[in-house]
């Protein structure tokens, strides 16, 4: 069974730029997640979509990123413009428990380095 | 708000000790409780799960203890070995939500 994919592995650009990551979650998984993992910290949540619709959003920061799952499957996450504190990994993961936290697995992350 | 800590932050051991990591939480609501494994430059893994309503959980030389009372989780390795060397994070599902908190973790060294 394929992993989560997530691409592109490595993105440098400078400040006020812009990004954008992919992720394709496990076939069948309805719940995806988007992370962030700042250098030496745990991962914090920035949007968790149950099939296309947005169930928790709280903490991403909605005036430079974005987010969307169309068809349920798929998602991008883009940060425009990028601030030199957005430097982080990004990490998606998926899970196919419906409604309560299961296991979730996690792809390798989108390291993103703003100069 | 959830909080939740992980000591020690580091940690360098000879192969063959037996180690326990520690997870506290503040808030004893919780659905679940996951630790994860993370390779440098990789994603995360996951090596336990525990439910709520369970005390512990073991797979391998990995044994996983869940007190919600008094916030805590251990997670015990028996005779650590090189490949063991990574990051351990501990996160918390809360009760009324399906998103993970994350511990800082624990960053293993085990050496021949």
């Amino acid at each position: 069974e394929a992993g989560v994919a997530q691409s592109p592995r490595y993105k440098i650009i400078e400040k006020r730029q812009s990004v954008a990551f992919w992720c394709n979650p496990i076939s069948g998984h309805a719940t995806l997640y988007w992370y962030q993992q700042i250098l030496g910290q745990g991962p914090k949540l920035l949007i968790q979509f149950q099939n296309n619709g947005v169930v928790d959003d709280s903490q991403l920061p909605k005036d430079r990123f974005s987010a969307e799952r169309l068809k349920g499957v798929d998602s991008t996450l883009k940060i425009q413009p990028a601030k030199l504190e957005d430097s982080a990994v990004y990490l998606c993961a998926s899970s196919g428990h419906r409604g309560r936290t299961g296991e979730l697995f996690f792809g390798e992350g989108s390291r993103l380095t703003v100069l | 708000k959830q909080e939740v800590t992980q000591i020690p932050a580091a940690l360098s051991v000879p192969e063959g000790e037996n180690l326990v990591l520690n997870c506290s939480f503040t808030d004893s609501a919780i659905y679940n409780l996951q630790w994860f494994r993370q390779d440098p430059g990789k994603g995360l893994t996951s090596l336990l799960l525990i439910q709520s309503s369970q005390r512990e959980q073991t797979s391998g030389r990995l044994n996983a203890s869940l007190d919600k009372s008094s916030g805590r989780s251990t997670l015990y390795i028996a005779a650590s070995q090189p490949g063991d060397s990574a990051t351990y994070l501990c996160a918390v599902s809360p009760g009324n939500t399906d998103k993970l908190i994350f511990g800082t973790g624990t960053r293993l060294q085990v050496f021949p």
